[in-house]
């Protein structure tokens, strides 16, 4: 199974802070037809999750512009440009490229 | 309104069955992949079992594989998980998706 690992696993921020998550895949998490199927997601406290970005870097309609996702291969990054006290949750990356599909473990983001 | 609704969930003995069911809305239910994907208490996500829009591709975590059946129907823009021997470690939320939207959850206790 592809095995994905975030950093790190606490984030507390400052708001109106960058910050930015690190999700690495054990293998490539690029598919036969050349895209890279990894996703991030947000779930904030008692609620279910939301997708953000899909296939790496695209961001969800509604999803603010201040989040933004880059990577490629095996390693990628969710980064957000200044942080919102809406901002705080769990965050996780995803991969559907290989069954089983896989999340990270999630990163708590937190306001310091 | 575009959403999905679970229902189905309760408290259930080891050994026993329960079947969830989510009836979407508002969207084009039988070009779309499900999921269902579940989240202890306290704990991330695992995604636990995807189905194709026809209902002739199916796929599950190994964990659940033998024990939990996936299935759709089209006509009633639902899509359903069969559970069946269920185990302690089952004890979860459980998500139905599409990845770009989610049910609220229904929560699964088993328990003697």
């Amino acid at each position: 199974d592809v095995v994905l690992t975030q950093s790190p696993v606490s984030l507390p921020v400052t708001l109106g802070q960058p910050a930015s998550i690190s999700c690495r895949s054990s293998q490539s998490l690029v598919y036969s037809n050349g895209d890279t199927y990894l996703h991030w997601f947000q779930q904030r406290p008692g609620q279910s999750p939301r997708r953000l970005i899909y296939e790496v870097s695209k961001r969800d309609s509604g999803v603010p512009d201040r989040f933004s996702g880059s990577g490629s291969g095996t390693e990628f990054t969710l980064k957000i440009s200044r942080v919102e006290a809406e901002d705080v949750g769990v965050y996780y990356c995803m991969q559907h490229t290989r069954w089983p599909h896989t999340f990270g473990q999630g990163t708590n983001l937190e306001i310091k | 309104e575009v959403q999905l609704v679970e229902s189905g969930g309760g408290l259930v003995q080891p050994g026993g069955s329960l079947r969830l069911s989510c009836e979407a809305s508002g969207f084009s239910f039988s070009d779309s992949w499900m999921s269902w994907i579940r989240q202890a208490p306290g704990k991330g996500l695992e995604w636990v079992a995807h189905i194709n829009p026809d209902g002739s591709q199916k796929y599950y975590v190994d964990s659940v594989k033998g024990r939990f059946t996936i299935s759709r129907d089209n006509a009633q823009n639902s899509v359903y998980l069969q559970m069946d021997s269920l185990r302690p470690e089952d004890t979860a939320m459980y998500y139905c998706t599409k990845l770009t939207l989610w049910g609220k959850g229904a929560t699964v206790t088993v328990s003697s």
